[in-house]
């Protein structure tokens, strides 16, 4: 079975730009949640995402967003692009049995803004 | 989600056994324990889960006092290529990684 996969894998950017990350889960996993991580915050939770309905935000502001798809499909988009959301832009999925769940990260887009 | 503290760091040698506690005071009765493993540019990857006494896999064992208070995480005979970032998560639902523990291996 194939693993979490994210486009694209690397994406430079200028300050002001806007910028869609996608990532695909594992088939039937239903269940997505984007991270942040950064050398100085560590990784940071985003938002979760189960049947196309955001369950979960972390503390960010609005600039950022997503949206899931009918086929578990994920973007996130980050607006009005600044310096510091230069990082690596992580994707996990999980199944969602309703016993406790492991989450699957993908490779990861690291994002440059210049 | 249950708060939880670990060492930030620890260094160790190739070949010995490393312990990484937890301590997760306020876990809920239904919570169980999630340990992963990061390397450098990569997304975390799943190394154990429990919920109490033992759990053993291929990669670790995990520890759960009766209390389930803490646990450890046990990586036997460890190898240059352990050096990571492991992570504690107690709890489901949204996932909120502290900064983990950044063990070194050393020749």
């Amino acid at each position: 079975k194939a693993g979490v996969t994210q486009t694209p894998r690397y994406l430079i950017k200028t300050r002001g730009q806007q910028v869609t990350l996608s990532c695909s889960p594992i088939s039937g996993h239903r269940s997505v949640s984007w991270y942040q991580q950064t050398p100085g915050q560590g990784l940071q939770f985003l938002f979760e995402y189960f049947s196309e309905t955001q369950r979960n935000k972390g503390n960010f502001p609005g600039r950022f967003s997503g949206r899931q798809f009918s086929n578990s499909r994920s973007e996130m988009n980050v607006s009005t692009l600044e310096l510091g959301d230069s990082a690596l832009y992580l994707c996990a999925s999980s199944l969602e049995t309703g016993v406790p769940d492991t989450q699957y990260f993908g490779p990861g887009t690291r994002l440059t803004v210049l | 989600l249950a708060k939880t503290t670990q060492p930030i760091s620890m260094d160790s040698y190739e070949g010995q056994e490393v312990n990484i506690t937890c301590s997760h005071n306020n876990i809920a009765t239904n919570d169980y324990i999630t340990w992963y493993q990061q390397f450098p540019s990569q997304g975390p990857r799943f190394i154990i889960q429990g919920y109490k006494t033992k759990v053993t896999n291929e990669v670790a064992s995990l520890f759960i006092p009766a209390d389930r208070k803490s646990s450890t995480l046990s990586l036997p005979r460890v190898s240059l290529s352990d050096t990571a970032v492991y992570y504690c998560l107690v709890g489901e639902g949204a996932m909120r990684f502290g900064a983990g523990t950044r063990l070194t291996v050393k020749p």
